[in-house]
């Protein structure tokens, strides 16, 4: 019930097409959901988040599509660059109750020029 | 630098030794958590903290883990009797708030002999 499944677990992509990662959860009382980027030996950068009264939001080159019913979101990069390549989390919270972010297991991008 | 700051970036320590980890939130944010990512997988959540306070523990387990945020310096999460398991990255994360929105450190890289 806490947990954040995530796929696919790797991902080729051309340079200028279209980068789709899913994700799914279990547990309703997930009131926020946040993607974050992660390069090698750093630590994970908010990327952009969703809240379940907004079916989608788009900042620049990302958007994420948010399905309530089905329970699932994901992230979707337009014209994807070589410098896109990294490997991407998707996360959930409760706002109003635990505070703590629950994780999937990743997808690593790679965006072939 | 405004970010989250985490200290040591790399520590190498041999079995049953002590390992101190640091994480300096960013300015003007209270709120303190810290997660673990083993190799290829995602972050787990291991304690959310207040100054002075443990909001959340769930996630670190039960023995030889403990961390703290004092009233006045760094958040510490403190490893004792270190074993090969132990080794993973740590991550620290802030947030103004008890909201959702919480910014990575850099991360401390344990290796255990």
């Amino acid at each position: 019930q806490q947990q954040v499944k995530q796929s696919p677990q790797s991902l080729i992509v051309q340079k200028g097409g279209i980068s789709i990662i899913n994700c799914a959860y279990e547990n309703t009382a997930f009131d926020y959901f946040p993607w974050y980027q992660q390069f090698p030996g750093k630590g994970p950068a908010l990327l952009i988040a969703i809240r379940p009264d907004v079916s989608e939001k788009k900042e620049g080159r990302f958007t994420i599509s948010f399905n309530k019913s089905a329970k699932q979101f994901s992230l979707h990069i337009m014209d994807s660059q070589p410098g896109d390549s990294a490997t991407y989390f998707c996360a959930a919270s409760g706002i109003q109750g635990a505070q703590k972010l629950v994780f999937g297991q990743g997808t690593r991008l790679t965006i072939n020029p | 630098n405004a970010g989250v700051m985490q200290n040591p970036r790399h520590l190498v320590r041999r079995r049953g030794q002590e390992a101190r980890l640091r994480c300096s939130p960013m300015k003007g944010h209270s709120h303190v958590y810290w997660y673990r990512q083993l190799p290829e997988e995602g972050l787990k959540f291991m304690v959310y903290l207040q100054k002075e306070n443990i909001i959340d523990e769930s996630g670190m387990p039960k023995e030889r883990f403990s961390a703290e945020f004092p009233k006045e310096g760094p958040s510490i999460l403190r490893i004792q009797q270190v074993v090969r398991g132990d080794s993973a990255a740590y991550f620290c994360a802030s947030s103004f708030s008890g909201g959702a929105e919480q910014f990575f450190g850099p991360g401390t890289r344990l290796t255990v002999l």
